[in-house]
């Protein structure tokens, strides 16, 4: 198993450039999930989704969009890109037995994105 | 989900054991535990978890004081590569979010 895999590693955008994170996994798992981290401060969940089709927005969605298509990949898009989003962002997988409080969410190695 | 208190840093002796503290005073019934670790750069791990009782795997031992309120990670020989920020979190087993403090940054000095 890869685990849980994000590309591109470093991305460079212009303000109000769009691109797209993407995120896979291959453990069959349910539960996807974008977080982001700033300089000295713990993460932050942007987007998180339950299954195919269905995603739910965290603690600092705006600006981001994702979707669902397959149980594999949850891409995160940044519409319009700001300074402010100059940050790590990891992605993170999780399977059922979340729900049950007895299992673990597996990150991934992170997207380091500056905007200038 | 409850909120958590831990220190800002702490600093351990290799071979020594580390323990980090965690304050989780406001804790539900049915909030778990969650320790996990961020190495420089790299995507968080996880650590351990536990409800009520005291948990033992092969990275560290979970210690959870009798009224939960408060519980301690062990690293029962710190090395090096210990060196890390270790984030407590609690979190109800039906919200499957996680949500990360500031975390304690340890360090294992040589």
């Amino acid at each position: 198993n890869a685990g849980v895999t994000q590309t591109p590693k470093f991305q460079v955008l212009k303000t109000g450039q769009s691109m797209t994170l993407q995120c896979a996994q291959d453990m069959n798992h349910e539960y996807m999930s974008w977080y982001r981290q700033d300089p000295g401060m713990g993460l932050r969940l942007i987007h998180y989704s339950v299954g195919a089709g269905i995603t739910d927005q965290g603690e600092v969605p705006n600006g981001y969009n994702v979707s669902r298509s397959t149980t594999e990949d949850f891409p995160l898009r940044l519409l319009s890109a700001a300074p402010s989003q100059t940050s790590v962002y990891f992605c993170a997988s999780t399977s059922g037995g979340w729900a049950s409080g007895g299992d673990t969410q597996y990150f991934g190695p992170g997207t380091r994105l500056t905007v200038l | 989900d409850a909120k958590t208190t831990q220190p800002t840093s702490m600093d351990c002796a290799e071979g020594r054991a580390a323990n980090l503290p965690c304050n989780h005073s406001t804790i539900s019934g049915n909030e778990y535990v969650y320790w996990y670790r961020q190495i420089h750069s790299q995507g968080p791990q996880y650590i351990i978890h536990g409800l009520k009782n005291n948990e033992t795997n092969e990275m560290a031992s979970l210690i959870i004081t009798e009224d939960r309120k408060s519980s301690t990670l062990i690293l029962p020989h710190a090395t090096l590569r210990d060196t890390a920020v270790y984030y407590c979190i609690v979190r109800v087993g039906s919200n499957y979010k996680l949500t990360f403090g500031k975390g304690t940054l340890l360090t294992v000095n040589p």
